[in-house]
């Protein structure tokens, strides 16, 4: 069964710092691309940041790019979203998400994890 | 960018209607557009994928359909688990984009 499971959001004051991580299972990690999407309170959906399969690329949206930084470790099977000078903008629930076979880009996203709450506020 | 923009926004209705959600693109996207219903707590789920393809175990109730910039999600008869909000999604182009999504609750 695949598996996309989150974890380190919390609670950080504005300007703090916060590192997530998305263990993945069940299926072969490094075979697809991978993305963060955030939903804030009450909110649609919102893509934040999409790497490739093996790190060669890397895309930010316009409202995380020079604060925020993805990652992976194919070896860990495990992503992470590095996430610098946070602001309350930033407060949602972060959900770790694998591409379609075809990849991000002309495909879909594929299985979600259960997300991850992170609150930022003084 | 690509806005993506659906309506309604909301809409109330019975088990058993038939429902049909619609979503815009504000350019030509060709056939990438997916659908995601979102279930109150939960994460979204995907439904339907480059616009008219039924994502496996997805109930047959659901179908997409269209191409360029319209594009309709239809639920041909509503169950009790349906009651959802639903998301477009665009890949077409870099930065993916979602609709602000359709609230289905209950009449």
């Amino acid at each position: 069964e695949v598996q996309l499971v989150e974890s380190g959001g919390g609670l950080v004051k504005p300007g703090g710092s916060l590192r997530l991580s998305c263990a993945a299972s069940g299926f072969t990690f490094s075979s697809y691309s991978m993305n963060w999407v955030r939903q804030a309170p009450g909110k649609g959906l919102e893509w934040v940041s999409a790497i490739s399969r093996d790190s060669s690329y890397i895309f930010y949206a316009d409202s995380v790019r020079g604060r925020f930084t993805i990652s992976r470790d194919n070896a860990k099977n495990s992503l992470y979203l590095q996430m610098n000078s946070l602001r309350a903008e930033d407060t949602a629930v972060y959900y770790c998400t694998s591409c379609s076979s075809a990849g991000c880009h002309k495909g879909w996203f594929g299985p979600w994890g259960q997300g991850t709450q992170v609150i930022v506020s003084s | 960018d690509i806005q993506m923009t659906q309506s309604p926004s909301s809409l109330s209705a019975s088990v058993g209607d038939r429902v049909t959600i619609t979503c815009r693109a504000s350019q030509n996207i060709d056939n990438y557009l997916n659908w995601y219903q979102q279930r109150p707590g939960k994460a979204p789920n995907l439904l339907i994928f480059s616009a008219s393809n039924l994502q496996s175990g997805v109930p047959s109730r659901f179908s997409g359909t269209g191409s360029g910039t319209d594009f309709t999600l239809t639920i041909s008869s509503l169950q009790p688990e349906d009651f959802a909000t639903y998301y477009c999604q665009q890949s077409y182009s870099s930065p993916l984009t979602f609709g602000p999504g359709t609230k289905v609750d209950i009449k």
